[in-house]
């Protein structure tokens, strides 16, 4: 069966230092995979979209980046973080093509910026 | 843009009630979906409606949708505490082809109370 992992769990870091957070998925091959971010527990905002290795289409200008190399990794960093990118941030995985193309999503990282 | 609409943000019921929550969207799209999430925990697949007149149902939860109205509806019967969530339709913004991202709803959040 598929599984994804997300990890940390929760992380707390000062205004201006670097991030990476980290994603990967078992038990599937060439998933679609997708970075979200929750603010203040409500409405999520997709972030960043991942149809391959190396491929990333960013939804929302911002001091973020995405990253995969490797077909089942996806990876969100910042080079300084700002208050503003607190939140909950979660990884999905979707199978293309499928007929329900369900989003699973992991577990988050909760994100607190000081 | 589309645009999807939740109501109401807030309800707050009694146990053995029944109460409806409305999901509103702005463009024809392929898939609707509803997830439940936990206070501080990941979402959770709920339904995947495909098709207008579909209904699904899972215990006290039922799911339909009406595409032609853009509306799908979360009826939930005689409640009880442990429905207690945020609930979050989300809707598929492309047409066809093997990708796909969702526009979630700003959430539902439902306390059932004894």
């Amino acid at each position: 069966s598929q599984t994804i992992h997300q990890w940390p769990a929760t992380l707390v870091q000062p205004v201006g230092s670097p991030l990476s957070l980290e994603c990967t998925v078992e038990g599937t091959s060439n998933p679609n995979l997708y970075w979200y971010r929750q603010a203040a527990g409500r409405g999520l905002q997709l972030l960043f979209y991942s149809v391959g290795i190396g491929q990333i289409s960013s939804e929302v200008p911002q001091n973020l980046s995405a990253s995969r190399p490797q077909d089942r990794q996806f990876i969100l960093s910042s080079k300084k973080l700002l208050l503003s990118d607190s939140g909950f941030y979660l990884c999905a995985w979707s199978v293309p093509g499928h007929r329900y193309a369900e989003a699973f999503f992991g577990q988050g990282t909760r994100l607190t910026v000081v | 843009e589309l645009k999807v609409e939740q109501n109401p943000l807030f309800l707050s019921m009694q146990e053995g009630k029944n109460y409806t929550i409305y999901c509103n969207y702005s463009t024809t799209s392929d898939r609707l979906y509803w997830y439940r999430q936990d206070p501080g925990k990941s979402l959770e697949s709920l339904f995947v409606l495909l098709s207008n007149g579909a209904v699904k149902q899972e215990g006290r939860l039922m799911a339909s949708l009406d595409t032609k109205a853009r509306l799908s509806t979360l009826h939930i019967t005689a409640a009880v505490h442990d429905l207690s969530a945020t609930y979050f339709c989300a809707v598929d913004g492309r047409r066809g082809g093997s990708n796909y991202k969702l526009t979630f709803g700003k959430g539902t959040l439902l306390t059932v109370n004894p």
